[in-house]
């Protein structure tokens, strides 16, 4: 069955701290790529996304990912967290046409002030 | 603003009773979707419609209905024969299976 990992459930940083939230997928073929944010009390919304062209993508807030599609990865950075990115992040992975996203389990950020 | 509008905000439900869980979006988008939220497990999608009277099933259909008259609404009502329906529910919807899904703020639905 096709899915999404999220290595860690449960990630505690001070604030100044470089982030690295991890996301494999199995899908073979074409796939379009996302990040997902969910902050306290608000609801889900996009933080970035990966369709084509540069591997390199960078989102709001400072956010980037990087797709390596020999890895099946697609993984979340920031060199320097604040407090304000205390959050919930999905990764959700579609095939080209498919409008069904398959999820991850999600990765609680807690940022240290 | 554009967006998407679900309601209501808490849902309690009795043992043997249907609800029915509204969402309404004036983005003009073509796709709708239902998700299930549960701690630790991510979203699970329960059903999708692509456009105008068709949808879908998604990984957990079972113990849900949905309809698609208008473009702008997507109801999903939770039938008794769901057996667990204590959840967060999440509506979306997109232009394309390309482009992001946006989402409401989702209704809590809890058993009595």
């Amino acid at each position: 069955a096709q899915s999404v990992s999220q290595h860690n459930h449960h990630v505690i940083l001070s604030e100044a701290a470089s982030l690295e939230l991890g996301c494999n997928y199995s899908y073979g073929g074409t796939v379009n790529l996302f990040w997902y944010v969910q902050y306290p009390g608000q609801h889900l919304q996009l933080l970035l996304k990966y369709f084509s062209g540069d591997p390199l993508v960078k989102g709001i807030k400072g956010f980037e990912a990087e797709f390596i599609k020999s890895k099946f990865s697609f993984n979340l950075r920031k060199p320097s967290v604040q407090w304000s990115d205390t959050a919930e992040y999905f990764c959700a992975v579609n095939q080209d046409s498919n409008y069904q996203l398959i999820w991850g389990a999600g990765t609680k950020l807690i940022i240290k002030p | 603003d554009g967006g998407i509008t679900q309601s209501p905000k808490y849902l309690f439900r009795k043992e043997g009773q249907n609800v029915t869980l509204s969402c309404e979006q004036n983005l003009n988008h073509d796709a709708m979707y239902w998700y299930r939220q549960d701690p630790g497990q991510g979203l699970r999608l329960i059903y999708y419609s692509q456009i105008v009277n068709d949808f879908q099933k998604g990984d957990i259909a079972e113990g849900y209905s949905v309809s698609r008259e208008k473009k702008e609404s997507f109801p999903l009502t939770v039938t008794s024969a769901q057996k667990n329906p204590t959840a967060f529910y999440l509506c979306a919807s997109s232009s394309s299976s390309r482009q992001p899904q946006h989402f409401g703020d989702g209704t809590r639905l809890s058993i009595l």
